[in-house]
């Protein structure tokens, strides 16, 4: 069976420090990869998408940037964080893109930038 | 305005209610979700549908499309139905929408 790991669960870093997050997929080849942020009190917001391998596509412009290094790896980096990159980051994959398709949830990671 | 609206923001309910969610949406869309999200924060996918109606155990989605709209129901509802669930949709390429979730507390 498929399952998606995202880690590290909570993380409390400060101004200006870099940030890698990374998410993995097991049992599925060529996963459709998200990441999403939730800030607080408003709904998941698409960052990033990937299609493949070294493939990254940015829905928004931010602080942030994505890698995909492996087939089944999305990371997630900063090179110096914001006060404003607090919320909570998950990650997601899907077998096709968009269409008609379920998407699966890692379980996220807490973001506290101080 | 969002592309995504949920009703209601919050909902408190006594055990065994009849919970009802509701989800309106203003873009054309492939597919539309019911996630749950618990306080740790971990997401759950309920149900995906593009039409008609699906039940899993205590659980009803259904959607209308030429309405655009979506309503989520809980049957006999349970304190450990207490959770925030969140509508998204599905477009034509690799993009969810979300709303913003609607906050449920159930009460013994």
């Amino acid at each position: 069976s498929q399952t998606i790991h995202q880690w590290p669960a909570t993380l409390v870093q400060p101004v200006g420090s870099p940030l890698s997050l990374e998410c993995t997929v097991e049992g599925t080849s060529n996963p459709n990869l998200y990441w999403y942020r939730q800030a607080a009190g408003r709904g998941l917001q698409l960052l990033f998408y990937s299609v493949g391998i070294g493939q990254i596509s940015s829905e928004v412009p931010q602080n942030l940037s994505a890698s995909r290094p492996q087939d089944r790896q999305f990371i997630l980096s900063s090179k110096k964080l914001l006060l404003s990159d607090s919320g909570f980051y998950l990650c997601a994959w899907s077998v096709h893109p968009g269409i008609s398709t379920e998407a699966f949830f890692g379980q996220g990671t807490r973001l506290t930038v101080v | 305005k969002n592309e995504v609206e949920q009703s209601p923001q919050n909902l408190t309910a006594q055990e065994g209610e009849f919970i009802t969610i509701n989800c309106s949406y203003s873009v054309g869309i492939s597919a539309l979700h019911w996630l749950q999200q618990h306080p740790g924060g971990g997401i759950v996918s309920l149900f995906m549908l593009s039409s008609g109606k699906k039940k899993h155990g205590r659980l009803i989605a259904t959607i209308n499309i030429q309405e655009k709209h979506s309503s989520l129901h809980i049957t006999a509802s349970h304190p450990r139905d207490s959770a925030v669930y969140i509508c998204a949709v599905s477009k034509n390429n690799n993009d969810m929408r979300f709303g913003a979730g609607t906050r449920l507390t159930v009460k013994p």
